[in-house]
């Protein structure tokens, strides 16, 4: 399976402080890319990194990326409690077709 | 900033009959994308057009499902007969190019619930 896996399952930390999200995934991609879900709404995208990047900003979001190790991570810096929300990453998989394969999601909760 | 738009937002049908799902895309976006999401399961790649027909799909997308991309601006989503397994959030994307080397619009979503 191309799928990620995001860790952890759930987060939850107080207004303010960071919060850190991470994505495995097992084979070769093109790019990775974060979405985040409101609960029971759409997918918004956040962010994408090219495998050939290693770090991007974006505002309070930063990704990483290390293709040696088939991960990612989003850090969201000083969280608002609007940050709650569901986040996933997902990647192409490099395999030709254009469709993306996404992870379980990290539920995150900032606490006002 | 432009955006995705799906209807209707929440529909309900009995086991065995079909529904149709519309999205109309971003305007000037050239791929266009189904995906699903049972209730708390990962979103799952279904269909994807390009240039009037479908470039790709998952061993999800059978006889059951087509698509349709019947004016230049809507895109449709049929499932014919449809199952409990059906229900789920169906959400449509577009993008502007391939490998979506600049992230996908998904829409807000349809939630079909099978009854």
């Amino acid at each position: 399976s191309q799928q990620g896996e995001e860790d952890p399952q759930a987060l939850s930390i107080q207004e303010g402080e960071n919060a850190t999200m991470n994505c495995s995934y097992k084979t070769s991609i093109n790019n990775l890319q974060w979405y985040r879900q409101n609960s029971g709404r759409g997918l918004v995208h956040l962010i994408l990194i090219r495998s050939n990047e290693r770090e991007k900003h974006s505002g309070r979001l930063r990704v990483t990326l290390d293709t040696s190790k088939k991960s990612s991570s989003l850090l969201i810096t000083a969280s608002r409690a609007a940050d709650t929300a569901s986040y996933f990453c997902a990647t192409d998989g490099q395999t030709g077709a254009n469709n993306l394969f996404f992870g379980t999601g990290t539920r995150l909760t900032v606490i006002p | 900033e432009p955006e995705v738009t799906q209807t209707p937002s929440h529909q309900v049908t009995q086991m065995g009959q079909e529904v149709i799902l519309r999205c109309v895309p971003i305007s000037n976006h050239l791929y266009f994308y189904w995906y699903r999401q049972i209730l708390g399961q990962k979103v799952e790649f279904l269909v994807s057009f390009y240039n009037n027909e479908i470039s790709e799909k998952s061993e999800i997308f059978d006889d059951q499902f087509s698509v349709e991309r019947p004016d230049g601006s809507n895109f449709t989503l049929k499932i014919r007969s449809t199952k409990l397994e059906d229900s789920a959030m169906y959400f449509c994307a577009s993008s502007e190019s391939f490998w979506a080397n600049y992230g996908y619009t998904f829409g807000s979503g349809t939630r079909l619930t099978v009854v």
